[in-house]
């Protein structure tokens, strides 16, 4: 069975830096294949995907975040996790993980944990 | 960035009925592996988004076939038949070709 799930802070200072970790069970991030991907949501808005990570450890960004996000990987510990630096209320979200393999993506979600960036 | 286009915004449909929904990209999605990277996601009230189709047209495990998708290049189509409660919600499309991935911005279907 497959499940993910995201934590994070909660809530967190402007300027500061977000760091979420997604912990998952039921697949390897070592698999052929297999990748983790962060989308995050607005309340009330649609979706916004923001980068990818593969089981050979390549990476991929959305640009539109300017350089601030980091994606990387535990494999050993089942674990995915995202950094963004420099945060403002503009990234006031709910913030998904969710599994890709080959050219299945996203088939499987965590709860999301909700991020709220204010001072 | 590609930029796709849902339409409408809002469906009323009734229950046992049948409705559609379209998304347009502003460039083609087949990649070069030829493959066509377009997915439905259908994310219903309070609960994260869940995959219905992969590929265009491919039904994710457990799908009823109620759901069904098609297109091609820029025009896709997913078709909702038989309507039931549980099929309430926003749904997205989203395409996997181009880097940066990019989601469509939804459409809702609520009941009549």
């Amino acid at each position: 069975q497959v499940t993910l799930k995201e934590s994070g802070p909660g809530i967190l200072q402007p300027s500061q830096t977000l760091s979420l970790t997604c912990t998952f069970s039921g697949f390897s991030l070592s698999t052929y294949g297999m990748g983790v991907g962060w989308i995050r949501q607005p309340s009330g808005k649609g979706l916004e995907w923001l980068a990818n990570i593969w089981w050979d450890d390549d990476k991929y960004y959305n640009p539109s975040l300017k350089n601030r996000l980091t994606i990387s990987k535990d494999t050993s510990n089942n674990q995915a996790f995202l950094k963004i630096t420099n945060v403002d209320t503009a990234d006031t979200a709910t913030y998904y993980c969710a599994r890709t393999i080959a050219a299945i993506s996203f088939a499987y979600w965590g709860q999301g944990t909700l991020v709220t960036v204010s001072s | 960035d590609v930029v796709m286009t849902q339409t409408p915004v809002s469906l009323s449909v009734s229950l046992g009925g049948q409705t559609s929904i379209s998304c347009r990209s502003s460039q083609s999605l087949v990649h070069s592996d030829g493959n066509t990277y377009l997915y439905w996601y259908l994310q219903k009230p309070g609960q994260s988004p869940q995959l219905l189709i992969y590929k265009v047209s491919n039904r994710f495990s457990g799908v009823p076939d109620r759901f069904s998708g098609s297109g091609s290049g820029t025009d896709f189509t997913l078709k909702i038949s038989r309507v039931e409660p549980e099929d309430l919600g926003v749904y997205y499309c989203y395409q996997g070709t181009h880097y940066p991935y990019t989601f469509g911005a939804g459409t809702k279907l609520e009941l009549k």
